[in-house]
């Protein structure tokens, strides 16, 4: 069945440094991959979206890769603030649906 | 104005009683989806609809019913709750079926008691 794997413990980075969260998974080829961020009581908020087509997407400090082969994507912050401490989810493109991740939490330290 | 809003956020009840959450989304969006986040915060579908008509029912239990009076709404009630219905559940909307952004509310949490 179809497995997706982020990093299950918290990634702790001090602020100004490049936080880099993985997402990896099995036994699927999906089409897109998309990232979403997670605040403490609130809904996921879509940030990225990157197609199978495409290497990498950029939106301002956020940097996504996307690995076929490898089956893996990658999500970079770079000159990270403390701001940007949440939870992080990748989400693949099911049939007619997401299929996420559980998500990596984020701590950005000053 | 809230693109993606639910009531209520917070509903604490008996097991076996019969409660709704509502939806409701002005985005203009055509499809609609029910999640569930458990303690472990991993977010699974339950429903989505599509201009007002089912797509997904991914293996719920029919105590969980969803009802969309129209393409802006899509309510979801539950009979006879359990205490493994405990959970946080999100509702979401999106322009169509396609690739699309998902727009997500803030949340219901569910505590039975």
């Amino acid at each position: 069945s179809q497995k997706i794997e982020q990093n299950s413990e918290a990634l702790n980075i001090q602020e100004g440094k490049t936080a880099t969260l993985t997402c990896n998974y099995t036994n699927y080829s999906p089409a897109y991959l998309q990232w979403y961020r997670q605040d403490p009581g609130r809904g996921p908020v879509f940030l990225l979206l990157i197609r199978e087509n495409e290497k990498e997407k950029r939106k301002e400090r956020l940097k996504v890769t996307f690995d076929t082969t490898l089956k893996q994507s990658l999500f970079h912050i770079t000159a990270s603030q403390p701001a940007d401490s949440a939870t992080y989810l990748c989400a693949l493109e099911g049939t007619d649906k997401l299929i996420f991740g559980t998500g990596t939490r984020l701590q950005v330290f000053p | 104005d809230t693109a993606v809003s639910q009531t209520p956020k917070y509903l604490v009840t008996q097991m076996g009683n019969d409660k709704s959450i509502k939806c409701e989304q002005n985005l203009g969006h055509d499809t609609m989806y029910w999640y569930k986040q458990d303690s472990k915060k991993f977010l699974k579908i339950m429903f989505s609809y599509n201009n007002k008509e089912l797509i997904i029912n991914e293996t719920v239990p029919n105590r969980f019913s969803p009802k969309s009076p129209d393409k802006a709404h899509l309510n979801l009630h539950i009979n006879s709750l359990e205490l493994g219905d405990s959970a946080v559940y999100f509702c979401a909307s999106s322009l169509d079926l396609s690739n699309q952004p998902q727009h997500f509310g803030d949340g219901t949490r569910l505590s039975i008691l």
